[in-house]
């Protein structure tokens, strides 16, 4: 069992552009979910798919979107970046089921300049 | 809005001596609790969760935590810590009464150093 994976493992872009990160769910797990971490900090919830729909979202604008595929893979997009996007950015896997384990995939660094 | 409170952003140990990590959260409802590790430049892994049941619960690599309602507090514990110990731990609470796979909301992390 590979886990999660996620590519890239890291990423230069400058301010202004645009980013997808994706991410590849521990097999057998419908739900994935995405975090930011920023440096020193815990990792924030971002949002979270089930069945190719964002089933709950946290405080991150609209800049950042996603999208769930067929085989339960993911994507996070991220528009119009700003030096504060700089951060590693976290898929975890789940079941979906209340109180489910998430397995957490290694992250992409990704660093606006 | 949950919000989970680690005491202390540096734990420094001798190897070998125990080690307890603070942990508060703020919810007056039920919640589900957590403990991550994450060591230098990986993901989150699991050491323990509690959900229901036993207040004490106990994980992998001989971690355990002790779940207290009353004081609102999850603290991790190890009677022994070794080199490999070092790391990065987060608490992390959620919420039951959201259908499905909850979100989780971590506090700030306390970096754990095992001192030879």
């Amino acid at each position: 069992d590979a886990g999660v994976t996620q590519s890239p493992t890291h990423l230069i872009k400058t301010r202004g552009q645009q980013v997808t990160l994706r991410c590849s769910p521990k097999s057998g797990h419908d739900t994935v979910s995405w975090y930011q971490q920023a440096l020193g900090q815990g990792p924030q919830f971002i949002f979270q798919y089930y069945e190719e729909e964002e089933r709950q979202r946290g405080n991150f604008p609209d800049r950042f979107s996603g999208h769930q595929f067929p085989n339960y893979s993911s994507e996070l997009n991220v528009n119009a970046l700003l030096l504060g996007d700089s951060a590693l950015y976290l898929c975890a896997s789940s079941l979906g089921g209340q109180g489910d384990t998430q397995y957490f995939g290694p992250g992409t660094r990704l660093t606006v300049l | 809005a949950q919000s989970v409170t680690q005491l202390d952003s540096q734990v420094p140990v001798f190897e070998e001596a125990p080690v307890e990590l603070r942990c508060n959260y703020s919810s007056s409802v039920s919640v589900y609790l957590f403990w991550y590790v994450q060591y230098p430049n990986q993901g989150l892994q699991l050491l323990l969760k509690y959900l229901s049941g036993s207040t004490l619960v106990k994980g992998i690599n001989g971690f355990e935590a002790e779940f207290n309602k009353s004081q609102t507090s999850f603290h991790l514990r190890k009677p022994s810590v070794h080199i490999s110990d070092t790391a990065e731990y987060f608490c992390a609470v959620s919420d039951p009464l959201i259908q499905g796979a909850q979100k989780l909301v971590f506090g700030q992390g306390t970096r754990l150093t095992i001192n030879p």
